[in-house]
């Protein structure tokens, strides 16, 4: 398996800008997680789905930011209108219910 | 409310230095303890898992403990290489929601 997934690596936006993340997790994970890292803050979950369903949105900072996982393969975060203080990187993690967790790469995002 | 704590927040040592990183938890019904190997600007590596039945894993070098009723879990690095500097993260899972520490930051010079 190739692991985790995303794209894009680097994103550059504007203020205001629309942005989609995407991550396509492991095969036969029915976990996915979305976190937010940056230094102030560090690691910090933003939303759970299990068996593609949102369990946990508790961690999404505001309505700006919404997930979507419309099959077991992919997933989205969608950041609409975007802000410069949403720059961070952005991770997806996936994995077995309660079980190890496997990251991928992330996206660093930069809002302008 | 899952809280981690990691100490020490940054360490420095010599190369061949055996190490021990600690990770502490303030709820100790969990499900499993992970250590993440994060080097600059790339993703979480998933070390060790211990899950919440067993007292301790290992892998190569590494060996991680966990002891639940005191809610402390240490990752202990034998004869430390230059190539382990990194930054090292804890991961507490409850019943669904993974609660990370803030990490040790590690270098580990020749």
């Amino acid at each position: 398996d190739a692991g985790v997934i995303q794209s894009p690596r680097h994103e550059v936006t504007e203020m205001g800008q629309e942005v989609t993340l995407r991550c396509k997790p492991i095969s036969g994970h029915n976990s996915l997680f979305w976190y937010r890292q940056t230094m102030m803050r560090g690691l910090e979950l933003l939303i759970y789905f299990n068996n593609n369903v949102p369990i946990d949105d508790s961690g999404m900072p505001e309505d700006r930011f919404s997930a979507k996982m419309p099959n077991a393969s992919f997933s989205t975060l969608k950041i609409q209108p975007s802000e410069p203080r949403d720059s961070a990187v952005y991770f997806c993690a996936s994995s077995p219910t309660r079980n190890e967790q496997f990251f991928g790469p992330g996206t660093r995002l930069t809002v302008l | 409310k899952q809280e981690v704590t990691q100490i020490p927040a940054a360490l420095s040592v010599p190369e061949g230095e055996n190490l021990v990183l600690n990770c502490s938890f303030t709820d100790s019904a969990i499900y499993n303890l992970q250590w993440f190997r994060q080097d600059p600007g790339k993703g979480l590596t998933s070390l060790l898992l211990i899950q919440s039945s067993q007292r301790e894993q290992t892998s190569g070098r590494l060996n991680a403990s966990l002891d639940k009723s005191s809610g402390r879990s240490t990752l202990y690095i034998a004869a430390s290489q230059p190539g382990d500097s990194a930054t090292y993260l804890c991961a507490v899972q409850g019943s669904y929601i993974p609660t990370f520490g803030r990490g040790t930051s590690l270098i580990v010079h020749p």
